[in-house]
């Protein structure tokens, strides 16, 4: 399985900090991309990083990939309030098996 | 939210009971899949639809029954379900069926549902 794992589990910060969340992955990827949820809603895509690239950015979130460790981070700067919610990374594998594999997230709690 | 919408939202039903879940995307996409998220699991993929074509069946009971009439709707009837069947039931649409090329997944809200 090319499931990715998040970690940690949960974070706790408060608002101003930054945060970072991280993704392993178990075998080759085409793509990950970084999914937020709200509590109880649907998903929301954040970013999107392919296999050639080492880094992304999109306002205060900068993702990484590393594919000879296999991992992801997803980092959020000057974190706010309304950042509170669970983030997914989701890695899609090659030729016909292009499913996203999603992990269990990251449970992110910014304090006011 | 995102032109992916779900009805209902939440869902409350008996184990003999027959139910739908309808998912309805206005994004002009051509793919279209159901995902299960439980507690503390990943999601799961559970189908997927391409041009109103399964293409993807993920092992899933056949207590669960997926249609799509065309590219615009999905549903998914239910049923003798069991209480281990309860999770939030998610449907999402891409431009493009997922080969591999990073297509972005838009998702609806979910539809909680409650197997007593």
């Amino acid at each position: 399985s090319q499931q990715g794992e998040e970690d940690p589990q949960a974070l706790s910060i408060q608002e101003g900090e930054n945060a970072t969340m991280n993704c392993s992955y178990k075998t080759s990827i085409n793509n990950l991309q970084w999914y937020r949820q709200n509590s109880g809603r649907g998903l929301v895509h954040l970013i999107l990083i392919r296999s050639n690239e080492r880094e992304k950015h999109s306002g205060r979130l900068r993702v990484t990939l590393d594919t000879s460790k296999k991992s992801s981070s997803l980092l959020i700067t000057a974190s706010r309030a309304a950042d509170t919610a669970s983030y997914f990374c989701a890695t899609e594998g090659g030729g016909s098996q292009g499913n996203l594999i999603f992990g269990k997230g990251t449970k992110l709690s910014v304090k006011p | 939210e995102t032109g992916v919408t779900q009805t209902p939202r939440h869902l409350v039903m008996g184990m003999t009971n027959k139910k739908s879940l309808k998912c309805e995307q206005h994004l002009g996409h051509n793919a279209m899949y159901w995902y299960k998220q439980s507690a503390k699991k990943p999601l799961e993929l559970m189908f997927v639809y391409n041009f109103k074509e399964q293409t993807e069946n993920n092992s899933v009971p056949s207590r669960f029954s997926p249609e799509c009439p065309n590219s615009s709707h999905l549903f998914l009837h239910l049923h003798t379900l069991q209480p281990e069947d309860s999770a939030l039931y998610l449907c999402a649409s891409s431009q493009e069926p997922p080969r591999g090329g990073g297509e972005t997944q838009y998702f609806g809200p979910g539809t909680r549902l409650l197997v007593l």
